[in-house]
């Protein structure tokens, strides 16, 4: 089945120690997302691609880094966690023809100690 | 500035007992209105899109309906298995792809 797929599903680091989270997708979507989802709030917006286009929300910090090396994968960088960005870290894909629905991987839980 | 409320915040319920769910958007340009329910520690998962105002769609024990300020999720006698927070977004023509997150509503079941 297509779908989109994150790894690890959870991921402990050090405080100040960079850390990378994938995403991978099979469904051939052009725009892939990341957000940030913390205990009983709505997924936070960091940054999308449009194709190979990067786009940076206005206030994600510049701690949190993207990379997509082609269609099928994207990476997160944060580069010194800190306490803050303990989170449900969330992948989503969705085309621009049509709908606009997304699909979402299960997510990277990350704790930072 | 697109904007999405959700209501309740939380909804407990007795295995049952129907209700329904709230949101309510103020979009420049309505394209596309979602729900997703989330389970816990995982990731949404698409449920329904509506796109125009008296539209409906239903799938098993949920129905979603939209107006030009609002759609109701109903969900007509839930099981705990329905137990999940519920998400609403929207997609404007001024954010095209990009959507507005409602908070949620999490609503839990009992049996």
């Amino acid at each position: 089945d297509a779908m989109v797929i994150q790894n690890p599903r959870y991921q402990v680091t050090q405080f100040g120690k960079p850390v990378t989270l994938s995403c991978s997708q099979t469904l051939n979507h052009n725009v892939m997302y990341w957000y940030q989802q913390k205990s009983s709030q709505a997924p936070k917006l960091l940054f999308h691609y449009y194709d190979k286009d990067f786009n940076n929300e206005a206030d994600t910090p510049d701690n949190f880094q993207s990379r997509r090396p082609n269609t099928s994968f994207c990476f997160l960088d944060i580069r010194s966690p800190g306490l803050g960005d303990a989170a449900m870290y969330l992948c989503a894909t969705s085309m621009t023809s049509g709908n606009y629905e997304q699909y979402f991987g299960p997510g990277t839980r990350l704790t930072v100690t | 500035e697109d904007q999405v409320t959700q209501s309740p915040e939380a909804l407990r319920l007795q295995e049952g007992e129907s209700s329904s769910l709230n949101c309510s958007y103020t979009v420049s340009g309505l394209r596309g209105l979602f729900w997703y329910r989330q389970d816990p520690g995982k990731g949404p998962e698409f449920l329904f899109t509506l796109y125009s105002a008296g539209e409906e769609k239903e799938k098993e024990r949920l129905k979603a309906t939209l107006t030009k300020k609002e759609s109701f999720l109903h969900i007509t006698a839930p099981k705990p298995e329905d137990s999940a927070t519920y998400l609403c977004t929207v997609h404007s023509s001024g954010g095209s792809y990009i959507p507005t997150f409602g908070r949620g509503t999490s609503l839990i079941v009992h049996p």
